[in-house]
């Protein structure tokens, strides 16, 4: 069991630009949540999978932020127009389909946005 | 609103004294409580939960923490601290029927030898 990977791990872009981060959970967990994580603060949540179904989104998640889960295994997190408030490590978590409820984070990706 | 508190930005404690990290809570219902440490640059690692039964609840690297429930607590604790403890902890509740968890700002527990 490898754990949840996420890539890339560092990402440093210009304002304007579009960034795109993937996210593989660990092997058979159903359930996949995006947070974000800026300096000096906890992770916020964004938004929830459980398989490929989308089934929970935060306010935090503007319409510049779309995520997909499209086979229900790795999930992708698509930022347009970056601005430099979009800063932050954006992590990535799974939880086994047992309904243990232990969600289990990747290392993250921190984003720069110049 | 919901929220998790984590009245100490940091704690400081010498080796093998104890630590105890604190935690209180505003969720309606009965939440699932959690506690996670972060090493620089690095992930969220899972260290213990509570979800209901006894009070006092062990986790990975020697630590426990205790659930009040009058008083909304879930305190994080180890009987004797190591230098290799030094990291940034989260507390984190799960509200009743939601799958997301809520942070606090977390406490950044310095071990000197």
């Amino acid at each position: 069991d490898t754990g949840v990977s996420q890539d890339p791990r560092h990402k440093i872009t210009k304002r304007g630009q579009n960034v795109t981060f993937r996210c593989d959970p660990i092997s058979e967990h159903n359930r996949l949540y995006w947070y974000r994580q800026t300096l000096g603060q906890g992770p916020e949540f964004l938004t929830y999978f459980q398989n490929e179904a989308q089934l929970e989104k935060s306010r935090l998640l503007s319409d510049r932020f779309s995520a997909e889960r499209p086979k229900g295994s790795f999930s992708t997190l698509e930022i347009q127009r970056t601005e430099q408030g979009d800063s932050a490590m954006y992590l990535c978590a799974s939880t086994p389909a047992d309904g243990q409820e232990t969600q289990y984070f990747g290392p993250g990706t921190r984003l720069l946005v110049l | 609103a919901q929220s998790v508190a984590q009245p100490e930005d940091q704690v400081n404690v010498a080796e093998g004294n104890p630590l105890t990290v604190k935690c209180t809570y505003s969720v309606s219902g009965n939440p699932y409580l959690f506690w996670y440490v972060q090493y620089p640059n690095r992930g969220l690692q899972f260290l213990l939960k509570y979800i209901t039964g006894d009070n006092l609840v062990k986790g990975s690297y020697g630590f426990e923490a205790e659930f009040n429930k009058s008083q909304t607590s879930f305190h994080l604790k180890k009987p004797s601290a190591l230098v290799s403890d030094s990291a940034l902890y989260f507390c984190a509740v799960r509200p009743p029927n939601t799958d997301k968890l809520i942070f606090g700002t977390g406490t950044r527990l310095q071990v000197f030898p």
